[in-house]
């Protein structure tokens, strides 16, 4: 089985402050993690991905993550928050071998200006 | 490029009505999801196809739910007949063979139904 924990239903930090998501996950076997962002009513939009490689993955809009498989974490970060980083986040995991993702609850984002 | 498109957006009903949700996929993606968002229950996987053929209904809730993929341009969620505990967004995605084995799923907007 897999899971998704999202620990922090909100995050609220200052506009120019660093932001992080927190996420942990259990997988049976080797884990792809991902990270979603869901603007006020629109869909789901892939913001990055973990398949193997490098634990520090970059993606869009200035945010990455880090895998860290001793802890079973993928934490999202951004340096410098924006206003307009303001969203529902959720992380994600899938087994290799498995087509299902498992999504988090979610965290919701708030950055004031 | 048009990404997924799904109708209607928003959809008011009675209980007991007959509701459809419709998914244009992304052309050339032979995987489809049907999603369910709740604020109690997050996000659930109602049903996969990959190539038009239902893989994984395990998600469905009930007989009253069922889905179809007519062809790889289309495909529609039906639930009938329909009860106020039925009132969530309902999301369509998919993806191509590739990018579904490494999870990179692209959402439509969402279909918010509201069942009376």
């Amino acid at each position: 089985a897999q899971s998704v924990a999202q620990p922090e239903d909100q995050v609220n930090v200052a506009e120019g402050n660093p932001l992080t998501v927190k996420c942990t996950y259990s997988v049976s076997g080797n884990p792809y993690l991902f990270w979603y962002v869901q603007y006020p009513n629109r869909g789901l939009q892939f913001l990055l991905k973990y398949i193997t490689g490098d634990n520090l993955v970059k993606g869009s809009y200035g945010f990455e993550a880090e895998f860290n498989k001793s802890q079973t974490s993928f934490h999202l970060k951004k340096p410098s928050a924006l206003v307009s980083d303001s969203a529902l986040y959720f992380c994600a995991v899938r087994d290799i071998g498995d087509y299902k993702l498992s999504f988090g609850a979610g965290t919701t984002v708030t950055v004031r200006a | 490029d048009a990404g997924v498109i799904q109708s209607p957006r928003h959809e008011v009903t009675e209980m007991g009505q007959e509701v459809t949700l419709r998914c244009k996929p992304i052309s050339g993606h032979n995987s489809l999801f049907w999603y369910r968002q709740t604020m109690m229950r997050g996000l659930e996987l109602l049903i996969y196809f990959n190539n038009n053929v239902p893989i994984d209904d395990s998600g469905m809730p009930e007989d009253r739910f069922s889905a179809k993929m007519p062809n790889a341009s289309f495909s529609t969620l039906k639930i009938q007949p329909s009860e106020p505990r039925d009132s969530a967004v309902y999301f369509c995605a998919s993806s191509s063979t590739g990018q579904a084995n490494t999870g990179e799923l692209f959402f439509g907007e969402g279909s918010r139904l509201t069942v009376l």
